[in-house]
């Protein structure tokens, strides 16, 4: 069936470094994704989102750059801070939004 | 703070037995999702309300039922729970600006099945 997933369970960068998290998605209609930061017992935040007539979104140190032919998303963070130390999620859908499994990023001090 | 608010934070209970997750959403918003995250599963989507009415569906069990209340608050009803239930249930809460939709979550509540 459809899934979102992610490359890798976990992420250690150094502070100061720009850090990428990947996610590819099967579905090829997908046309809305969302990435999400969760926080040890906190919901999912809202971090970035990107539709699919678009291949980059920037905020506020990060990027969330979209490739539709190899069905690839990535979320960049630049200057990664200690506070960014998380779980990340992609997601992709509307109403029935579906989740990859998490990317655990640590911050080295 | 997100602006959701979730009752209760914890809940402990045992096999067998039936619990009720509350979701306040946030001022304004007429669309509550709730989910199920396990270590084993991730984040599931089970149920979207829009406006007092089911909107969409998705791995939601049986046993589980929800709903939505006029004003716009959200339950989450769970019964004859197993073990496998134990898990972290968020909702959220969202509209719809510019197309677009982005989902606001709650802190979650945390259920154990003993």
């Amino acid at each position: 069936g459809e899934s979102v997933g992610l490359h890798l369970p976990t992420l250690s960068v150094q502070e100061g470094d720009n850090s990428i998290i990947n996610c590819a998605y099967s579905n090829s209609a997908s046309d809305y994704f969302i990435w999400y930061k969760q926080e040890s017992g906190k919901g999912p935040q809202f971090i970035i989102d990107i539709r699919s007539n678009m291949d980059k979104r920037q905020g506020q140190r990060v990027t969330v750059l979209l490739n539709k032919t190899v069905k690839h998303l990535s979320l960049q963070i630049a200057a990664t801070q200690p506070g960014d130390s998380a779980v990340y999620f992609c997601a992709e859908g509307f109403n029935d939004m579906r989740f990859g499994a998490g990317t655990r990023l640590t911050v080295k001090p | 703070d997100s602006g959701v608010t979730q009752t209760p934070k914890h809940l402990i209970t045992a096999t067998g037995q039936r619990v009720t997750l509350r979701c306040s959403p946030r001022s304004g918003d007429l669309s509550v999702y709730w989910y199920q995250q396990s270590l084993d599963q991730g984040l599931q989507f089970l149920i979207q309300y829009y406006n007092g009415e089911e909107r969409a569906k998705g791995n939601i069990l049986e046993r589980f039922s929800a709903q939505q209340f006029p004003d716009l608050h959200s339950e989450l009803n769970l019964s004859s729970l197993e073990l496998g239930d134990s898990a972290l249930y968020f909702c959220a809460s969202s509209v719809r600006q510019g197309g677009q939709e982005t989902q606001y979550f709650g802190p979650g509540t945390r259920l154990l099945v003993l």
